[in-house]
């Protein structure tokens, strides 16, 4: 059975700073999405990552993949207020002819403070 | 282009009742995924279509079922209603079903259970 662990579940930070999110999980697979949540609304498309070594950047937004040690980063740098929401990584099980939809954590809820 | 739209955007429903929730996906995208969401999770898969057939399927009990049209929209019927099928209902559309691009999510439905 696939799982996706996030660290940390919960994250207050100050506005201008740093830091890291971390996804781990348990089969290899060479597909990994990070969504955004917003309270109340429904999931928004981040990062589509495909293979090994891939790196994506928007905005104050870093994504990268590593499949061999199973794990995923999402960078915030200099973070702003308006990025305060809930972050989910999703890994990809499909393997040939079945679906098996797609895996999530547990999410990340970030809170950005002034 | 209009997004993935689905309906109601609220509901209540009794235990023991019967829900229908639709889905009507992205123009042009041919498979349609069902998710629940409950309150502080992340998403978990229920079903995958792909051109009106079941492509997958995740670990929920037979009352939750799920049919898509030639038109490509779907819908998810949940019999016997628990306390615990309370949840945001989302629905996600992508191409094909090996489609290695994000799936796109609607907007949910709120399903409460008295």
């Amino acid at each position: 059975e696939l799982k996706v662990e996030q660290n940390p579940l919960f994250l207050s930070m100050q506005e201008g700073k740093n830091y890291t999110i971390y996804c781990n999980y348990s089969t290899t697979s060479d597909r990994l999405y990070w969504y955004r949540q917003d309270p109340g609304k429904s999931l928004e498309s981040l990062f589509v990552l495909l293979s090994n070594g891939a790196v994506k950047q928007e905005g104050r937004l870093m994504a990268s993949l590593d499949t061999k040690a199973r794990l995923s980063t999402l960078h915030i740098t200099a973070a702003v207020h308006d990025l305060s929401a809930t972050y989910f990584c999703a890994v990809d099980m499909y393997s040939g002819g079945g679906a098996d939809g797609l895996t999530f954590g547990k999410g990340t809820h970030l809170i950005i403070q002034p | 282009d209009a997004g993935v739209t689905q309906s109601p955007t609220h509901l209540i429903k009794t235990r023991g009742q019967q829900v229908t929730l639709r889905c009507s996906p992205i123009s042009g995208h041919k498979s349609v995924s069902w998710y629940q969401q409950v309150l502080g999770q992340g998403p978990q898969f229920i079903f995958q279509y792909y051109e009106k057939e079941e492509r997958g399927r995740g670990n929920f009990p037979d009352r939750f079922s799920a049919r898509q049209f030639p038109n490509y929209s779907s819908e998810l019927n949940v019999n016997a209603l628990l306390l615990g099928d309370s949840a945001l209902y989302l629905c996600a559309s992508s191409l094909w079903v090996w489609d290695r691009e994000a799936q796109y999510f609607g907007p949910g439905t709120r399903l409460l259970v008295l």
